[in-house]
């Protein structure tokens, strides 16, 4: 199967540690986007590349969140010195920039942080 | 206030039953109107996409647009079980992010 691939599926970690979390996208798609989402709310929108470039970040990311996508392939997004509130399901998802008008975007299944 | 609302549900229908599914939204700039389903600690999947004001069908799913009312709809005909999962609406004003209502979660019974 080719779709968007994440890893791990699920992190348990401990208040102010670091955790990284890594997207594999379509293998064609240059679009990649990462969003948050808690239990009974919609994706929130964090960050997009296309390619390697990092195009639009939202304020919802604080310079604790970091996201890189080297040589424009799988992308990392590492959260440092986490915080109870961090606690969500990431979700990357990905698409073909002629297509990302259409709102075509293929959602990886996620991976869930619990920070305890 | 959230640029785009939707009603929260949740929703329970018996088989067979004509689902509507409805969001709202503030922002004008929005003009790529979408639906996904999400399925429980599952990805949401795109169901439907419609451009601008109007309607589109596929298949049992209809999706409107009202961009006069800023008021967008999914009808689901003759529901199934299957059916049942979350619906998500989602806006996007141009190629980038898209902005997603907080779900419907739909059940809809035998």
């Amino acid at each position: 199967d080719t779709g968007v691939s994440q890893n791990p599926r699920h992190k348990i970690t401990k208040r102010g540690q670091n955790v990284t979390f890594r997207c594999d996208p379509i293998s064609e798609h240059n679009r990649l986007y990462w969003y948050r989402q808690t239990l009974g709310q919609g994706p929130e929108f964090l960050t997009y590349f296309q390619n390697e470039a990092q195009l639009e970040k939202s304020r919802l990311l604080s310079d604790r969140f970091s996201a890189e996508r080297p040589k424009g392939s799988f992308s990392t997004l590492e959260i440092q010195r986490t915080e109870q509130g961090d606690s969500a399901m990431y979700l990357c998802a990905s698409s073909l920039v002629l297509s990302a008008n259409t709102g075509e975007l293929f959602f990886g299944e996620g991976s869930r942080l619990t920070v305890l | 206030q959230k640029e785009v609302e939707q009603d929260p549900g949740p929703l329970s229908v018996p088989e067979g039953a004509i689902v509507s599914l409805n969001c709202t939204y503030s922002n004008s700039a929005f003009q790529y109107f979408m639906w996904y389903r999400q399925y429980s600690r599952k990805g949401p999947e795109l169901l439907m996409y419609t451009y601008s004001s109007g309607n589109k069908e596929d298949g049992r799913f209809t999706a409107q647009v009202d961009k006069s009312s800023k008021y967008i709809s999914l009808f689901i005909r003759d529901s199934q079980p299957s059916d049942s999962a979350t619906y998500l609406c989602a806006m996007s004003a141009n190629a980038g992010k898209s902005t997603f209502g907080d779900g419907t979660t739909l059940t809809v019974k035998p």
